[in-house]
């Protein structure tokens, strides 16, 4: 059973248009984080949230944790090509549960 | 300072065949992880050290894979025969001790069973 659903699957966008990536559980997670991952590298760490309703702001990227804590936004502004990639969220559920990633959003910014 | 590290990037073999996986992690890093990645989808945890005890295995499949991490530091994971369905990147991260802490990934290997 997957815990953590994404959506969109894919997103191929223009370059300046804005765009919002969301991450959905019916689980309560106590912290969640999103990572980019680039084709042939390992995913990297953007950003942790913890608190519900928490808003975090990384350059054009704004993260936030919904108020339950059972899911999560990540909008982008004004895209741009070096955004491309497969944007992922990650947590670790209620005790007894191991840590997850969702099921990916592969964005693609166009020139 | 030098980031997690893995080899081979690439592997190729022929199904039935032993294959293994090197990673290296930070300097200082004492909990190692091995996911693997399927194409398209996010990576799964296989197994989950903190120094040289592995506390989170269960995802691992143990009647063909294995690993170990001596002396606390490197670790190795081996399938032994690989199927064709264990085509996927195998994936190694590390972060100070800690439950979850922010994990660094290395780039990972692409194995491919013929």
């Amino acid at each position: 059973t997957q815990l953590l659903e994404q959506s969109p699957q894919f997103l191929s966008i223009q370059e300046g248009e804005n765009l919002t990536v969301y991450c959905n559980s019916s689980s309560v997670f106590s912290s969640l984080q999103w990572y980019r991952q680039e084709p042939g590298e390992g995913p990297v760490l953007l950003v942790t949230v913890v608190t519900g309703g928490e808003v975090k702001k990384l350059k054009r990227l704004t993260f936030q944790f919904g108020d339950a804590r059972k899911d999560s936004s990540l909008h982008i502004t004004a895209a741009q090509p070096g955004d491309t990639g497969l944007y992922l969220c990650a947590g670790a559920p209620p005790p007894g549960y191991k840590y997850i990633f969702g099921t990916g959003t592969r964005l693609k910014v166009l020139a | 300072e030098a980031g997690v590290v893995q080899s081979p990037r690439y592997k190729i073999i022929e199904k039935k065949q032993p294959v293994a996986f090197w990673c290296n992690p930070i300097s200082g890093h004492n909990t190692l992880y091995w996911y693997r990645q399927n194409l398209g989808q996010g990576p799964e945890l296989l197994i989950r050290y903190e120094n040289e005890e592995a506390v989170d295995d269960s995802q691992l499949p143990k009647d063909r894979f294995s690993a170990e991490r001596l002396k606390g530091v490197d670790s190795t994971l081996k399938i032994q025969p690989a199927e064709l369905g264990d085509s996927a990147v195998y994936l190694c991260a590390s972060s100070t001790q800690g439950f979850y802490n922010e994990q660094f990934f290395g780039p990972g290997t692409r194995l491919t069973v013929l």
